[in-house]
């Protein structure tokens, strides 16, 4: 079983839509969170961290379930420039050391 | 002008060639990692460095090598190239302020064909 698994879509989105999807990581002393979003054939930038009580930025909003273990991404009023691959990783305590999930990829039409 | 940067760009080798790949940063961050991307496998880290003369290994550093001589340079290398080593490389770099939420910051890749 992979450490951090993500559906990888694509996720078809009328522009507009609101779309969600999940990530679940299996190492139960994992402790930081994040969203990063990929462009194609461009590197992860970091689009958010992921906090226990859940956070917002503008039209994204993250979630974190500890405890069926499970980290959640919604955007809201999709735009076409929403369109990426979005990587769900993972931080355990020690270090600065990163696990990447495969990446859910999002189209956004017209 | 890019924090980040990765030399070359786009490279196609031939089996049983040795390749350094080249990382600068200009972020003055201590920390630097090598990672590798495949199709659907997302990034997987080959090996990384806290300081200058640091080297740890990551999950998948078989076949490669690392030097880190400078703050701002890393460098990855091939010593005799595979095909299965085809994929695209990724540098990055963080801060060690001792934050959980340190960002790393990516180069642009390294697009790497072994025939």
């Amino acid at each position: 079983r992979k450490e951090v698994e993500q559906d990888p879509g694509p996720f078809n989105v009328p522009e507009g839509a609101t779309v969600a999807f999940n990530c679940t990581y299996s190492n139960s002393a994992s402790q930081s969170f994040f969203w990063y979003r990929q462009d194609c054939r461009k590197e992860p930038k970091l689009l958010m961290s992921v906090y226990s009580s859940g956070n917002e930025d503008g039209r994204f909003t993250a979630q974190l379930n500890r405890a069926s273990q499970y980290i959640s991404l919604l955007i809201r009023d999709s735009k076409l420039s929403d369109s990426a691959t979005y990587l769900c990783v993972v931080r355990k305590a020690a270090g600065n050391k990163l696990t990447f999930g495969g990446g859910t990829r999002v189209l956004v039409k017209p | 002008d890019a924090d980040v940067t990765q030399t070359p760009r786009n490279r196609i080798t031939k089996t049983g060639k040795r390749i350094m790949l080249e990382c600068s940063q200009t972020k003055g961050h201590d920390r630097m990692y090598w990672y590798r991307q495949d199709p659907g496998l997302g990034l997987r880290l080959i090996y990384y460095s806290f300081d200058v003369k640091d080297i740890n290994k990551g999950e998948i550093s078989d076949g490669y090598s690392v030097s880190r001589q400078a703050q701002a340079k890393f460098s990855l290398s091939l010593e005799s190239a595979i095909p299965n080593q085809t994929a695209l490389y990724f540098c990055a770099t963080s801060d060690s302020d001792g934050s959980s939420y340190n960002e790393q910051f990516f180069g642009p890749g390294t697009r790497l064909t072994v025939l």
